[in-house]
């Protein structure tokens, strides 16, 4: 499977500012997808990176709170746009080979918003 | 919309039980279905995959089984061990989109 270098691992924000997160593959993936795992919950997907097109949100997320870009098949990023303290969570990024294989996740990125 | 529960939510043993997790979703068009776990704080580790034509899939002393007909996945541990402890999470795999829906997650803790 695939393995993913995810940084940072966390950072502690000050409310009103954004923080990149990046997502390298060591090889090449058809998919790439952004996660939210907020305190105490399970995870809720942000959105589908789109190799060379604008990704693809889920209900409840926007391009303008989390754009998205995917320049090539093996790195993605994650902005998190004027933060406040309710986006702070753990963001994860995950990828997939081909169709229907194994999902595989990065480290994550603890957030913390001051 | 398809909607994944885990039960228990919670489940302390001690060590050297043999333990079932369940997990169950309302839409049985599924792609295939994947069980992970997670450490406080961490990111996920897949522990097995299931595809949908597949009745179940063994790893060491895990074990997971499908039965998409009715909705529902068991993980299997065997012998379970203090390092067993963490959150499992299961997640089933949309048939159109390969987006990953996930499951409430059942957090374990094995006590010596």
């Amino acid at each position: 499977s695939a393995v993913i270098s995810q940084k940072p691992s966390r950072d502690i924000c000050q409310r009103g500012t954004s923080l990149t997160i990046q997502c390298q593959v060591d090889s090449q993936v058809t998919m790439m997808f952004w996660y939210r795992q907020q305190p105490g919950q399970s995870l809720t997907l942000i959105a589908t990176a789109n190799q060379g097109s604008e990704a693809t949100y889920e209900s409840g997320f926007v391009i303008d709170k989390f754009p998205i870009s995917r320049p090539n098949l093996t790195f993605s990023t994650l902005t998190v746009s004027n933060m406040s303290p309710e986006d702070s969570s753990i963001y994860l990024c995950s990828v997939v080979k081909t169709s229907g294989a194994i999902h595989t996740f990065g480290s994550g990125t603890r957030l913390t918003v001051v | 919309k398809q909607e994944v529960t885990q039960i228990p939510a919670a489940l302390s043993v001690p060590e050297g039980e043999n333990l079932v997790l369940n997990c169950s979703f309302t839409d049985s068009a599924i792609y295939n279905l994947q069980w992970f776990r997670q450490d406080p704080g961490k990111g996920l580790t897949s522990l097995l995959l299931i595809q949908s034509s597949q009745r179940e899939q063994t790893s060491g002393r895990l074990n997971a089984s499908l039965d998409k007909s009715s909705g529902r996945s068991t993980l299997y541990i065997a012998a379970s061990q203090p390092g067993d402890s963490a959150t499992y999470l299961c997640a089933v795999v949309d048939n159109n989109t390969d987006k990953l829906i996930f499951g409430t997650g059942t957090r374990l803790q094995v006590f010596p």
